[in-house]
């Protein structure tokens, strides 16, 4: 299986000031066409998860552009340029590149 | 718009087989731009993928539940269905049923994943006697 780990687990945050994740997969994540399977979410409190990110830098519809994904060989960042109250809650990334998909321990965001 | 809803017993007793459905509107069930998934979250933990099905005639699913998922699709009701063997407490958790769309665009990026970007609300299975 493909272990997906991610850092910081718990990121305090204050409003208004930009944010990082960090996600590593252990192997590849590059599709033979030309893409790396691997998604963001956020889970609310109470809520769903919800897709932000898909094949590591495409914004999924309706999420606002302070959201941005990016990748580094088998590294990976989501950054949020300035946290709003709406962004606290669990961060998980996922990828899909093989099956199992497996998801990483996720980062917990909240206010400081 | 794509939209989903799980349905399901609620409390099970050890060892028995626990059924989920996930009702499907918006899209057609057998469609080629969909995998459909189950998803579990145990309480306090992390997300865990049981596996998918896609097109009613492939599946493929997470080692880790050894042989004791099974997932299946329900054309004429357009709905799939999450079966889970001999349970235990480690089961008990809230399922999600998601959509992964694909994309269906004859060409360079025919096949290509973006994403699970329709969740349903999730159904909580208690293992309990």
């Amino acid at each position: 299986d493909i272990v997906m780990t991610q850092s910081p687990l718990s990121l305090p945050v204050t409003p208004g000031e930009p944010a990082s994740i960090s996600c590593r997969s252990s192997q590849s994540l590059l599709h033979r066409n030309g893409k790396k399977y691997l998604d963001w979410y956020l889970q609310r409190p109470g809520q769903s998860p919800q897709l932000l990110i898909y094949l590591g830098s495409i914004r999924a519809s309706g999420v606002p552009d302070r959201f941005s994904g990016s990748a580094s060989g088998t590294d990976f960042t989501l950054k949020i340029s300035r946290v709003e109250a709406d962004d606290v809650g669990v961060y998980y990334c996922m990828q899909a590149r093989q099956t199992p998909w497996t998801f990483g321990q996720g980062t917990k965001v909240e206010f400081k | 718009q794509v939209h989903l809803q799980e349905s399901g017993p609620g409390l099970v007793s050890p060892s028995q087989t626990v059924s989920l459905t996930c009702s499907v509107s918006g899209a057609s069930i057998i469609s080629d731009g969909y995998y459909w998934s189950w998803v579990r979250q145990r309480p306090g933990k992390g997300l865990e993928w049981i596996g998918y099905a896609f097109q009613s005639w492939t599946t493929d699913y997470n080692p880790s539940l050894r042989s004791r998922a099974t997932i299946a699709v329900d054309i004429s009701e357009g709905q799939f269905s999450l079966t889970l063997q001999s349970v235990s407490g480690a089961d008990t958790a809230t399922y999600y049923c998601a959509a992964t769309v694909v994309d269906t665009t004859v060409g360079p990026t025919q096949g290509r994943f973006y994403g699970m970007g329709v969740w349903g609300r999730g159904t909580t299975v208690i293992v309990s006697s």
